[in-house]
């Protein structure tokens, strides 16, 4: 069964560094997001990504997010200059068609610790 | 905005108890609902959906009716096992301004079943 992978599994990094959380979704599906958990609060929606752009951003995703889709096949979120705070488990999620009935497919998630 | 209330957790259940995770919606218009799951060092999985009132969504012995009513999306199991602990999610998708019918999570209930 198709599914959405997420590499690194686990990133640490130093406040003010630049990280780069990859996802590749699967292969037919239109419409990219990431969201985030921070421990112990809940899943939160950062970006969505249709037609090879942003089709909306929360008020989380600031100057400091990027993301792309580079050759097709990845996703990517860049974060430029992380701060503790970023500290989270980072998921990638894709989906096939337009409709709020579609579902969503997750990738297993990066947690990112920001020292 | 949108909103979703999940009973707080953790919940601990004897094998074969009777299993209701407790979950209400704030939105606008007719959302879809959904209950993910996500069992131990892995991703988020879609369990079950119902895309408008009353349809019941149903996987693995789990059921949820879609209550307007009530706003409500209860996961139910009549007989749980040990291989159902898990972090179980209620979200919603409803349109957005910007189209891209993000989810909106609970904060999340942890499940622990004992032999």
């Amino acid at each position: 069964e198709p599914e959405v992978t997420q590499t690194p599994s686990h990133q640490v990094t130093q406040m003010g560094q630049e990280v780069i959380l990859r996802c590749v979704p699967i292969s037919n599906h239109l419409y990219f997001y990431w969201y985030r958990q921070i421990l112990g609060q809940k899943v939160e929606f950062l970006v969505s990504f249709y037609n090879n752009e942003i089709s909306e951003k929360s008020e989380i995703f600031d100057d400091q997010f990027s993301v792309e889709r580079p050759d097709g096949s990845n996703f990517t979120l860049k974060i430029r200059s992380t701060k503790l705070e970023d500290s989270a488990m980072y998921f990638c999620a894709s989906r096939a068609s337009s409709g709020g009935a579609q579902t969503q497919y997750f990738g297993p998630g990066t947690r990112l610790l920001v020292l | 905005g949108d909103s979703v209330t999940q009973m707080e957790g953790p919940v601990t259940l004897s094998e074969e108890a009777f299993l209701t995770i407790n979950c209400t919606y704030t939105a606008t218009g007719y959302p879809s609902l959904f209950w993910y799951v996500q069992y131990p060092g892995e991703g988020l999985q879609l369990l079950l959906k119902a895309t408008k009132a009353d349809d019941k969504g149903s996987n693995k012995g789990f059921e949820a009716t879609y209550r307007k009513e009530t706003t409500s999306f209860h996961l139910e199991k009549g007989s749980v096992q040990v291989s159902d602990s898990a972090v179980y999610f209620c979200a919603l998708s409803g349109f957005t301004q910007g189209g891209s019918e993000k989810l909106v999570f609970g904060k999340g209930t942890k499940l622990t079943v004992n032999p």
